[in-house]
């Protein structure tokens, strides 16, 4: 299985901020990497598919990038309604695998 | 429009058998590419891919539960089952339904709360 390590596991920011999250794979996933935001008592919503495509209506202060085994979640310009919890996923390989999370908490 | 929707028992006992219903609309699962992928989560924890179904009906578990899990479809091509055998408390999570067509979850149901407990 590929594993996913995801940092950090919580970050708190200031509104109008920009943060960053990582998430590192075991081997190389050649960009097949998703971000998901899930906020509380909700179902995860995709954000970012093929490492750094903006899905569809995703606010576009939302970025990604990364390749081979390295890649990282942008957040510009922080709004209160991004306080989630947000999750990596790569998809080269089955079994799916995720990311631990991270928790984004306006400071 | 594309909604998925998961059912379950809500609370079952241990060493029973869980069934799940995901019922989707507004795509066929007998269109050409199109997977199911069921996913669980427990409170407060990450997300755990269980399996999958495609179009053509092939099959996709994960291999830590693999001899513990069967997915299947309906004829209609509308819904999609999970079935966990011998469940024990370390299965209680909410378990989603999502379309991953191309590996991702760009649809996902609301989930479905299940408790293991004696």
């Amino acid at each position: 299985d590929i594993r996913m390590t995801q940092s950090p596991a919580s970050l708190s920011a200031s509104l109008g901020e920009t943060v960053n999250i990582e998430c590192l794979a075991s081997e190389d996933i050649y960009s097949d990497l998703a971000w998901y935001q899930q906020k509380p008592g909700k179902s995860p919503q995709l954000l970012i598919y093929n490492a750094n495509s903006l899905q569809n209506g995703v606010p576009s202060r939302f970025s990604g990038s990364g390749s081979g085994t390295q890649y990282s979640l942008k957040i510009n310009s922080l709004q209160s309604e991004d306080v989630a919890t947000y999750f990596c996923q790569q998809y080269n390989n089955y079994p799916l695998t995720f990311g631990s999370g991270t928790k984004l908490e306006i400071k | 429009q594309v909604t998925l929707k998961e059912s379950g028992p809500g609370m079952l006992q241990p060493s029973k058998t869980l069934s799940l219903t995901c019922s989707f609309s507004g795509f066929s699962l007998s269109t050409s590419g199109m997977v199911v992928s069921w996913i669980r989560q427990p409170s407060g924890k990450s997300l755990e891919w269980l399996a999958a179904i495609d179009w053509d009906g092939d099959k996709y578990y994960n291999p830590s539960l693999k001899s513990r899990l069967t997915v299947s479809k309906d004829t209609s091509n509308t819904q999609v089952f999970l079935k966990i055998t011998s469940v024990d408390i370390a299965d209680t999570a909410t378990y989603y339904c999502a379309r991953t067509n191309r590996g991702f979850g760009d649809y996902w149901g609301q989930g479905v709360m299940v408790t293991v407990s004696s």
